[in-house]
């Protein structure tokens, strides 16, 4: 069945340092994929998407690039600040009406000043 | 003001008790979700209600029942729990497309 996989964490870095959180999946058809992020005791929100092949999702100076072929949709920021400290999780949509999400595990990002 | 409102944010309960989980959105969805979260698991989808349609989760045991009285409502009944179901229960509402809004979540302690 569909599946999304994460890098274990926690990933800890200093504050300006360059972050990847690499997510990878399993799907039948043709699924968005989600990044949503969950600051300490809120529930997740939803950070960016992508809908297709090729396409970027950006928010807050965090990307992610669909990656038909490598199966792939990696989180990046050039900077990361102590704020952006939080747990991050890859999710895919697999139907079309976008009511069924599978989510990863989740990777915990600190960043220290 | 998320839009996504959860009652109680923390609850204790023996295992012989009866509570409920409350959920209230404010943002006029048509789809309303109980997840469960545990340590170091996937986000585990327990129910969904869309268009007042109930999909759910057949791994769910039967003593969590949920109930959708109307598209802005969503309740967890718990009856009999044991204390591996202690986690964090979020509840969440969407109008499709994957984008989902959560609450804060109940922290549930079986005892």
């Amino acid at each position: 069945g569909d599946s999304v996989t994460q890098m274990e964490g926690p990933v800890t870095l200093s504050e300006e340092a360059f972050l990847t959180i690499n997510c990878t999946y399993t799907a039948t058809g043709y699924p968005s994929l989600f990044w949503y992020v969950q600051y300490p005791g809120e529930g997740l929100q939803l950070l960016l998407k992508a809908t297709k092949a090729d396409d970027k999702g950006s928010n807050k100076g965090f990307e992610a690039t669909y990656r038909k072929e490598t199966t792939s949709f990696h989180l990046e920021k050039g900077s990361v600040q102590v704020s952006d400290s939080a747990v991050y999780f890859c999710a895919l949509s697999y139907n079309q009406a976008g009511t069924a999400l599978i989510f990863g595990k989740g990777t915990t990002l600190s960043v220290s000043s | 003001e998320t839009g996504v409102t959860q009652t109680p944010r923390h609850l204790v309960m023996g295992m012989t008790n009866k509570k409920s989980l409350k959920c209230e959105q404010h943002l006029g969805h048509n789809a309303m979700y109980w997840y469960k979260q545990s340590a170091k698991k996937p986000l585990e989808l327990m129910f969904v209600y869309s268009l007042e349609e109930r999909v759910e989760n057949n791994s769910v045991p039967s003593r969590f029942s949920p109930e959708c009285p109307n598209s802005s409502h969503l309740f967890l009944h718990l009856h009999t729990l044991q204390p591996e179901d202690s986690a964090l229960y979020l509840c969440a509402s969407s109008q499709g497309k994957g984008v989902l809004f959560f609450g804060s979540g109940t922290q549930l302690s079986v005892l």
